[in-house]
């Protein structure tokens, strides 16, 4: 399993842009990238996914660079309901483990 | 209309005792997980099963025993509960074996908060 490294911790004010990035430099090549959001006493819910280049949804962008040995999720214009725990896992068929994710706080 | 639902969501316990906790996916999925958080947050993986047959079993003492009735349906029984079985438990399923390449979702539940005394 491709090991991931990310911020412990980011603290951001109301609309600004957030942007967390995760390395992985032993993904394989069959790997996706895939983040989690996690509120206290929630599961965690999926985000977003990618395989390279940029993936945009109605919630976050992906950016993966050619290499694939990092990612950034970017989270626009964020708001106080944004404050939360970040996982990026990178894996395929079988097990994604989630490592202790990023913890982003958003005040006003 | 939860799609994946865990009871009990508090448990607290003595040491020694055998506790279960159930959970249901109502999302037709054929894979479910136990996944085990701990106080510094890291989430693990325990057991995977597809269609009721066990695909992944991590290093897991023996006391933990998943068991599938059905796809829709991954209960887990913990015997002689320790002091560091203390943890959240996630209950999760997805379309997939491992959330699969394509959609990489996962849906969890809302957790069971056991607490071993």
């Amino acid at each position: 399993l491709a090991k991931t490294t990310q911020p412990i911790s980011m603290d951001s004010y109301e609309g600004q842009e957030v942007n967390i990035t995760c390395s992985h430099n032993n993904i394989a090549t069959n790997d996706y990238i895939t983040w989690y959001q996690q509120f206290p006493s929630q599961g965690p819910r999926f985000i977003i996914q990618g395989y390279k280049t940029k993936v945009t949804n109605e919630v976050a962008s992906l950016f993966i660079p050619a290499d694939r040995k990092s990612s950034t999720l970017s989270l626009p214009r964020v708001s106080l309901s944004d404050t939360a725990v970040y996982y990026c896992l990178v894996g395929s068929w079988g097990k994604l483990q989630f490592g202790a994710g990023t913890q982003v706080v958003v005040t006003p | 209309d939860t799609a994946v639902s865990q009871t009990p969501k508090y448990l607290v316990t003595q040491m020694g005792n055998d506790k279960s906790i159930k959970c249901e996916q109502n999302l037709g999925h054929d894979t479910m997980y136990w996944y085990k958080q701990d106080s510094k947050k890291f989430l693990k993986i325990m057991f995977s099963y597809n269609n009721k047959e066990l695909i992944i079993n991590e290093t897991v003492p023996n006391r933990f025993s998943p068991k599938s009735p059905d796809k829709a349906h991954l209960n887990l029984h913990i015997n002689s509960l320790e002091l560091g079985d203390s943890a959240v438990y996630f209950c999760a399923s997805s379309q997939e074996a491992g959330g699969g390449p394509n959609t990489g979702e996962l849906f969890f539940g809302e957790g069971s908060r056991l607490t071993v005394l």
